[in-house]
């Protein structure tokens, strides 16, 4: 089984409409937690992080961590055909410079006019 | 402002030959690191270091090797390429909690 697991998509949804990524893990010793966006042919690039529990607001985009189920959300609100990505979660269990960061596998958007 | 620059884009290589993916970033980030991405199986830690004359292995360390004279350049070499070593590869520095990427190196070898 794998630490953190993310379905692979693709998740298709009209534009505007409210978008849910989502992640599990299974090592509760995981604190920090980010999201990356991967446009097609690009490298990732940091969307959200949060450390704990509880959400991050940033515009159009909240991340949501609940510990107790050890479960990750990242919502996406009135989503723009320019959201069309893979999202990958990535979380880490301390800040130290030597801690792992272990990403998912990424789930494809698609957002269609 | 360049970020972090990789080199080549595309490369083809034989089973058994040698070569060197090249990365270079412009940020006097200390932390640099290479992953792999493969489909299903998420982005993979190969070689990290925390300076220069600094590095350690990562997840999937075997069949790399990687050296780190100046804080500006973190080379990764493959040193006898093999079909499993096909993906893509993803250069990266690190300043905090944000990973700045390159755009990457897609490697095939036949």
């Amino acid at each position: 089984q794998k630490e953190v697991e993310q379905d692979p998509g693709p998740l298709s949804v009209p534009e505007g409409a409210i978008v849910s990524l989502n992640c599990t893990y299974s090592n509760s010793a995981f604190q920090y937690f980010m999201w990356y966006r991967q446009y097609s042919r690009k490298g990732p690039e940091l969307l959200m992080y949060t450390y704990s529990s509880g959400n991050k607001e940033d515009g159009r985009f909240t991340a949501q961590v609940d510990k107790s189920s050890k479960y990750i959300s990242l919502f996406i609100r009135d989503s723009q055909p320019s959201d069309s990505a893979t999202y990958l979660c990535a979380m880490r269990m301390s800040a130290g410079t030597a801690s792992k960061l272990t990403f998912g596998t990424g789930t494809r958007l698609q957002v269609t006019l | 402002n360049a970020g972090v620059t990789q080199t080549p884009k595309f490369q083809v290589l034989k089973t058994g030959q040698s070569m060197t993916l090249q990365c270079a970033q412009d940020m006097n980030h200390e932390y640099m690191s290479w992953y792999r991405q493969d489909p299903g199986m998420g982005l993979r830690l190969i070689h990290y270091s925390v300076g220069a004359g600094i590095t350690d292995q990562g997840e999937v360390p075997n069949g790399y090797n990687v050296s780190r004279s100046t804080t500006e350049d973190f080379p990764l070499r493959l040193l006898s390429a093999a079909p499993s070593q096909t993906s893509v590869y993803f250069c990266a520095s690190r300043k905090g909690e944000k990973l700045f990427f390159g755009s990457g190196t897609q490697l095939s070898v036949l």
